[in-house]
């Protein structure tokens, strides 16, 4: 049981370039979100999705672009990086509400540099 | 808004000694969740606790949640040095318009001999 998988684990990009971060979980979670850590801030959302074709912003999700197509993948997408969106990335998935267990599970993290 | 507010921040214990890291939040919920983050590693679920009253046991580690002073505590036990690492509460918002999870800033502990 793999649980949430996160690629790549580190990644450097220049100022202006996309990339997207993958996120897998295989628990047939509905809820999977994405955070950002940086230091002294703890985790910040950025974007999350309550089920496949339904997604919704955080509190940061500006310069970050998201879609579900599917139950088990939510890849987050850079659009234009830049130096302020250097940080660690975590996915994470759980139940929604309604399953009544709600515990996320966390992927192993990205970091990411952006020069 | 839900906010949540972990204290203290920086945690420097001595082996042997007890500790608590108290979480407070600001608005209805009855249910938080503790997790561990070792450097460079991810996190780590720690207790689940649902209700009122709530309080989970493991090892040194002991969780309690007071939905009613929305309140949840982590007391460690006799620390050792293998207990370093950080340690964040996250409370569970119902209706999730803005995200289900709200976590606090996190509380480094350090266990020294």
């Amino acid at each position: 049981n793999a649980g949430v998988t996160q690629t790549p684990k580190f990644q450097v990009l220049k100022t202006g370039q996309s990339m997207t971060l993958q996120c897998a979980q295989d628990m047939n979670h509905e809820y999977m979100s994405w955070y950002r850590q940086d230091p002294g801030m703890g985790l910040r959302l950025i974007h999350y999705s309550v089920g496949a074709g339904i997604t919704d912003q955080g509190e940061v999700p500006n310069g970050y672009n998201v879609s579900r197509s599917t139950t088990e993948d939510f890849p987050l997408r850079l659009l234009s990086a830049a130096p302020s969106q250097t940080s660690v990335y975590f996915c994470a998935s759980s139940y929604s509400e309604g399953a009544g267990d709600t515990e996320a599970f966390f992927g192993q993290g990205t970091r990411l540099t952006v020069v | 808004e839900l906010k949540v507010e972990q204290n203290p921040l920086f945690l420097s214990m001595q082996e042997g000694k007890n500790y608590t890291i108290y979480c407070n939040y600001s608005t209805t919920s009855d249910r938080l969740y503790w997790y561990r983050q070792d450097p460079g590693k991810s996190l780590e679920s720690l207790f689940v606790l649902l209700s009122n009253g709530a309080v989970k046991q493991e090892g040194r580690l002991m969780a309690s949640l007071d939905t009613k002073a929305r309140l949840s505590t982590l007391h460690i036990t006799a620390a050792v040095h293998d207990l370093s690492a950080t340690y964040f509460c996250a409370v569970y918002r119902y209706g999730g318009s803005q995200g289900n999870l709200i976590f606090g800033k996190g509380t480094k502990l350090s266990v020294k001999p």
